[in-house]
């Protein structure tokens, strides 16, 4: 299966800041990644799909890219909003994975 | 809107059996494709399986393959998981979600989750 490894582990930021989270591919996805935000006691709720696209009424400061195997969602102005575990996720291949996260806090 | 209402939280004994519902509403629910994901404390995400909403098609994750069950009740708008001969390590929040216009395979729409606890 498909491996997607995170990191950082966590992020400390204060508000205002650029966050860069990344996720390293174990094998070719092409551009079927996607990104999700969780907060404590939520489900997850997706916000990027096949590495750049915006879902319905995320804010236009989530952005995604790709470079060879490492995908990145930024943030480009962290509000105390943000403060949450993000999850990367393949849909190239099954079983469908996905990373072990990456948590966001806001100083 | 579309909403996913999943059933109450569960405590089971090793080697029993549990069966979380999802009854959707807000969309016809033949049209789009549902997934089962879980979530261990502490751990990260894991899909269980899928099913097609207008063929009915099922397919399970490997790892879950002989123990876990889709099912659905179209005329209740409503999907089943059941998973059997749990042990702790199925002890996890379990989570129906939605495929959208973004495609097949990317989560949309979610359920709350069910708590299951397994322990003895």
């Amino acid at each position: 299966e498909i491996l997607l490894t995170q990191s950082p582990a966590t992020l400390s930021l204060s508000p205002g800041e650029r966050a860069t989270l990344s996720c390293r591919v174990s094998q070719s996805v092409g551009r079927f990644l996607a990104w999700y935000q969780q907060k404590p006691g939520q489900a997850p709720r997706l916000l990027i799909y096949d590495t750049f696209y915006r879902a319905t009424d995320i804010p236009a400061r989530f952005s995604g890219s790709v470079s060879g195997t490492v995908f990145t969602l930024s943030i480009s102005s962290v509000e105390p909003e943000d403060c949450a575990i993000y999850y990367c996720q393949q849909r190239k291949d099954w079983p469908l994975t996905f990373g072990r996260g990456t948590r966001l806090e806001i100083k | 809107q579309v909403q996913l209402v999943q059933s109450g939280a569960e405590v089971k004994k090793p080697g029993a059996s549990v069966k979380i519902s999802c009854k959707t509403s807000g969309y016809i629910f033949t049209t789009y494709i549902l997934h089962w994901v879980r979530q261990a404390p502490g751990q990260r995400l894991e899909w269980m399986g899928w099913m097609n909403g207008v063929t009915g098609g099922i397919t399970y994750s490997q790892k879950f393959q002989g123990r876990v069950t889709l099912t659905r009740d179209t005329s209740a708008s409503t999907a089943y998981m059941e998973l059997n001969s749990l042990r702790s390590e199925d002890t996890a929040v379990y989570f129906c979600t939605r495929t959208g216009e973004f495609g097949d395979y990317y989560f949309a729409f979610w359920g709350q989750g069910t708590l299951v606890t397994v322990s003895s």
